[in-house]
């Protein structure tokens, strides 16, 4: 149980395009999840915080702007890359939670990881 | 907020041998420690957690201690088998319902066990 599904698991766009990642948690409901961001070689990056049927919160840093986050039920959250660039070339993963808010310290599950590529 | 610590960031060890990996914390107000494996090209699978209640948690070769006096909890692994070669990711977190309820994570140990 417990699985998180992302996709697609890889893509290469042009610079001035947008992408959009998707993250389902597959046999559970995930009010909150997370999106994270991991450059090579280092640890992981909290972007931003998704809640469902609210706006989601940013880290300091994160251009809300930029990183449009929607989730919009209790099993789908997504992640659109506005007018990528080249420095947005990244291993973008989502993270999703068992349980409610009423859950106490429910482990964080993660999917498998978007490699995005911005040419 | 919160700050983890992990050491070492790169870890070699001889097939069948132990691995020891440690983490140490900054808030005294988180109570969830979990660790998470990475294998290359995939996310991170949680593999292990503890909960500040607790001081030693075990799932068959994997252990975690917890010390919360000193802020500081460790991932032990026994008898080491090529497939646990990865990057192993400590992390803490405070509470659900306050403040940054969100994962820290350390910077990451590589494991590489040779054969």
């Amino acid at each position: 149980g417990a699985v998180v599904s992302q996709h697609p698991s890889r893509v290469i766009c042009k610079s001035g395009t947008s992408v959009k990642i998707e993250c389902r948690s597959l046999d559970f409901q995930a009010t909150t999840m997370f999106w994270y961001r991991q450059f090579p070689k280092q640890s992981l990056m909290l972007m931003a915080t998704s809640n469902e049927g609210s706006k989601a919160t940013y880290e300091q840093g994160v251009e809300k702007d930029k990183f449009l986050i929607n989730h919009a039920s209790l099993t789908l959250s997504t992640l659109t890359v506005t007018s990528a660039h080249p420095e947005d070339s990244s291993f973008y993963i989502c993270s999703a939670s068992v349980g409610s808010e009423s859950s106490y310290n429910s482990p964080l599950h993660f999917g498998n990881g978007t490699r995005l590529t911005v040419t | 907020g919160e700050n983890v610590e992990q050491h070492p960031s790169t870890l070699s060890v001889q097939e069948g041998d132990s691995a020891v990996i440690k983490c140490t914390y900054s808030d005294s107000a988180s109570n969830y420690f979990p660790w998470y494996k990475q294998e290359l090209g995939k996310g991170p699978q949680l593999i292990i957690d503890i909960r500040s209640n607790v001081g030693e948690k075990k799932d068959q070769r994997i252990a975690v201690t917890l010390n919360k006096t000193a802020k500081h909890f460790s991932l032990h692994i026994t008898e080491t088998q090529p497939e646990d070669s990865a990057v192993y990711f400590c992390a803490a977190r405070r509470p659900r319902g306050g403040s940054n309820y969100k994962l820290t994570f350390g910077k990451g140990t590589l494991l590489t066990v040779n054969p």
